[in-house]
């Protein structure tokens, strides 16, 4: 069974589209993060949610809005999309506070045209 | 300002032998040392962490050096194999934030 798994795997989309990733994990954690991988493969924390609240949000423009219905799915909505969004999107969770072992989804990656 | 510092960003070794990779670290809140494990179109892959209240933790073929006074940790992976050639990050948090800073990784490539 996927621990955390992302849908779609794959995104290509035009400039100025709304396009959303979902996520959802069947470990029992409290804790949902994104995390965003550039072509240089840096990893950069975007948002971390716990038990569905927001708690942090790193500078992400507001075209890019999560939202987590429960605490297992943590869904990913960009809007009004730009070339530089083009990256792989990771979702992750955790047990969250000091038990900070992440648990990584295999990514999405998303190609602006 | 880049949190985790990582060297080197690429690396060759024979298999057989050890790779070491390294990084170093700025806030000294940071009490948490992971080391992920990247292999092309995955997700990281948590492999091997530490704490600061040890200075060195093995697990198979991998161990982490810590060096708290220095704000350094390393990764050394013994007799390296074709199947490790990935690429590997640090990374680092503090107690409260679970959110991890990652370093830039390391390609490593394991030649047979």
């Amino acid at each position: 069974d996927t621990a955390v798994s992302q849908t779609p795997k794959y995104l290509v989309t035009q400039m100025g589209n709304d396009k959303s990733i979902k996520c959802e994990q069947n470990l029992g954690h409290d804790t949902m993060y994104w995390y965003k991988q550039d072509s240089k493969k840096f990893l950069k924390i975007m948002f971390s949610y716990n038990n569905k609240e927001l708690i942090i949000n790193e500078t992400v423009p507001n075209r890019f809005s999560p939202k987590s219905p429960d605490k297992a799915h943590l869904n990913l909505h960009i809007n009004s999309l730009e070339l530089g969004d083009s990256a792989v999107y990771f979702c992750a969770s955790s047990l969250g506070g000091d038990r900070t072992e992440a648990f990584f989804g295999q990514g999405t990656r998303l190609t602006v045209v | 300002q880049q949190q985790v510092k990582q060297s080197p960003q690429s690396l060759i070794v024979q298999k057989g032998g050890i790779s070491i990779i390294n990084c170093a670290y700025e806030n000294t809140a940071f009490d948490y040392f992971p080391w992920y494990q990247q292999f092309p179109g995955k997700g990281p892959a948590l492999l091997i962490a530490i704490r600061p209240d040890v200075s060195e933790k093995k697990e198979g073929r991998f161990t982490i050096s810590f060096n708290k006074s220095a704000k350094q940790f390393s990764l050394h992976i013994m007799d390296s194999q074709p199947g490790d050639s990935a690429t590997y990050f640090c990374a680092a948090s503090k107690s409260g934030y679970s959110t991890l800073t990652f370093g830039k990784g390391t390609m490593l490539l394991v030649s047979p």
